[in-house]
């Protein structure tokens, strides 16, 4: 079946506009992950959603940062006036809520603020 | 608060020799622990997890790990290497049964060379 799906692959954008990023997660999937790579970091945990539960917010790095997830489906990670260190490569992972469930990742959104 | 450790940040096998990719762990309750792949330009692949039960679980591509409690460390290891197993191997933690986020290792760069 369909797995995560991130668009844009690729966003090229200058250093003080706004980006949106895109994450349809797998059909059924109750929970929905964001997370950041990069060179110097890792992999960071952005937010998280758990069905109509407050999304938890503890991994976003400044006011910035924000995401929506409209119907409890298809989410959209907003950066406001991006800077330089902004740049990385954005994931999006979904999951089964229950015991165990594995997160699914999407190939992932290659962000450069120039 | 939880913390993964992979103190290689690389390792070289022969093809046909057995491999192991070391991880260690650091939570305040039960460990949920995952491996996963990432090849080049692509997103992150899910291998295996332990929840509980055996202490030796099983995943894809004939990679195994072995969760130890007493020494807090779920390696990553695999009987007879490929060339194609050569990728970038992260393993992480969650800290919540049902769900949440994973906190992720630095991840290990295996090169298997012919």
């Amino acid at each position: 079946g369909a797995g995560v799906s991130q668009s844009p692959s690729n966003k090229v954008t200058e250093k003080g506009k706004d980006v949106e990023l895109r994450c349809d997660p797998i059909s059924g999937h109750t929970a929905l992950y964001w997370y950041r790579q990069s060179l110097g970091q890792g992999l960071e945990f952005l937010i998280y959603f758990q069905g109509n539960s407050a999304p938890d917010k503890s991994g976003l790095p400044s006011d910035r940062f924000s995401a929506e997830r409209t119907g409890g489906s298809v989410s959209t990670l907003t950066i406001q006036r991006t800077q330089q260190e902004d740049s990385a490569v954005y994931l999006c992972a979904s999951s089964y809520t229950g015991t165990g469930h594995e997160q699914y990742f999407g190939p992932g959104t290659r962000l450069t603020v120039t | 608060a939880q913390s993964v450790a992979q103190p290689e940040d690389q390792v070289n096998v022969a093809e046909g020799n057995p491999l192991t990719v070391k991880c260690t762990y650091s939570v305040s309750g039960n460990p949920y622990l995952f491996w996963y792949v990432q090849y080049p330009n692509r997103g992150l692949q899910f291998l295996l997890k332990y929840i509980t039960g055996d202490n030796l679980v099983k995943g894809s591509y004939g990679f195994e790990a072995e969760f130890n409690k007493s020494q807090t460390s779920f390696h990553l290891k695999k009987p007879s290497a490929l060339v194609s197993d050569s990728a970038l191997y992260f393993c992480a933690v969650r800290e919540h049964l049902q769900g949440g986020k994973l906190i992720f290792g630095q991840g290990t760069e295996l090169s298997v060379k012919p």
